[in-house]
């Protein structure tokens, strides 16, 4: 499959602790952010997005935090599984214009057994 | 529920020789399209995107040129592939104007090209 993002940073974590995967994004202006997973060879999938009228949201096993101050998105992994090995990015977004998405570089999350 | 696809998912072309890469969007109307570029160890970079039929607006100068021949079909063309043109293409999909949800980017599954 395609390797995307070979000299990407790489977070390795033991098979169920938790990850922290830290994105800083550019433009203050900013008000919507998304958190995309892309495994090998296939399209980034949405996990979880925020809008900047907020600093924490949950899903399932995932939760973002956006520290507007210091221009900083997280993505915390509840006990993280093989299967959430991925690249992972994010995603800021202003005024609502799709074209105005600018995406991070993406860091690589490998989950030890 | 909306879907996207975009085909071909591998393609391997000599330099010089055409190329088209189609998406399609099912489930929704209007939407606007967007083609993006991902290089090896590199982010998602925009090529083009569209907000409707026949309008589309190039973010990066290059070899390559989108059409939108109908409301949810986005079309990623070159009359000759460079070695450069190599890479990993994303075809995605956000709610049109007018929409008042988030505006999130639904991306394809991809098409690797590879140009020898």
């Amino acid at each position: 499959g395609e390797s995307v993002g070979l000299h990407l940073p790489t977070l390795s974590v033991q098979e169920g602790d938790n990850s922290i995967i830290n994105c800083a994004y550019s433009n203050s202006a900013s008000d919507y952010f998304i958190w995309y997973k892309q495994e090998s060879g296939k399209g980034p999938q949405f996990i979880i997005d925020i809008r900047s009228n907020m600093d924490k949201r949950q899903g399932q096993r995932v939760t973002v935090l956006l520290n507007k101050t210091v221009k900083h998105l997280s993505l915390q992994i509840a006990a993280t599984q093989p299967g959430d090995s991925a690249v992972y990015f994010c995603a800021e977004n202003i005024d609502n214009y799709g074209q105005n998405f600018v995406f991070g570089p993406g860091t690589r999350l490998s989950v030890l057994p | 529920s909306q879907t996207i696809h975009q085909w071909p998912a591998t393609l391997v072309q000599p330099v010089g020789s055409p190329l088209s890469l189609e998406c399609t969007v099912e489930g929704t109307s209007n939407p606007n399209l967007y083609w993006y570029r991902q290089a090896a160890g590199r982010g998602l970079q925009l090529l083009f995107y569209s907000v409707g039929i026949g309008q589309i607006s190039s973010e990066v100068p290059q070899n390559l040129s989108a059409s939108r021949p109908q409301d949810r079909q986005f079309i990623l063309s070159s009359k000759k592939l460079l070695l450069s043109d190599s890479g990993f293409y994303l075809c995605a999909w956000s709610p049109g104007t007018g929409n008042s949800g988030a505006n999130v980017l639904t991306f394809g599954a991809g098409s690797r090209l590879t140009v020898l």
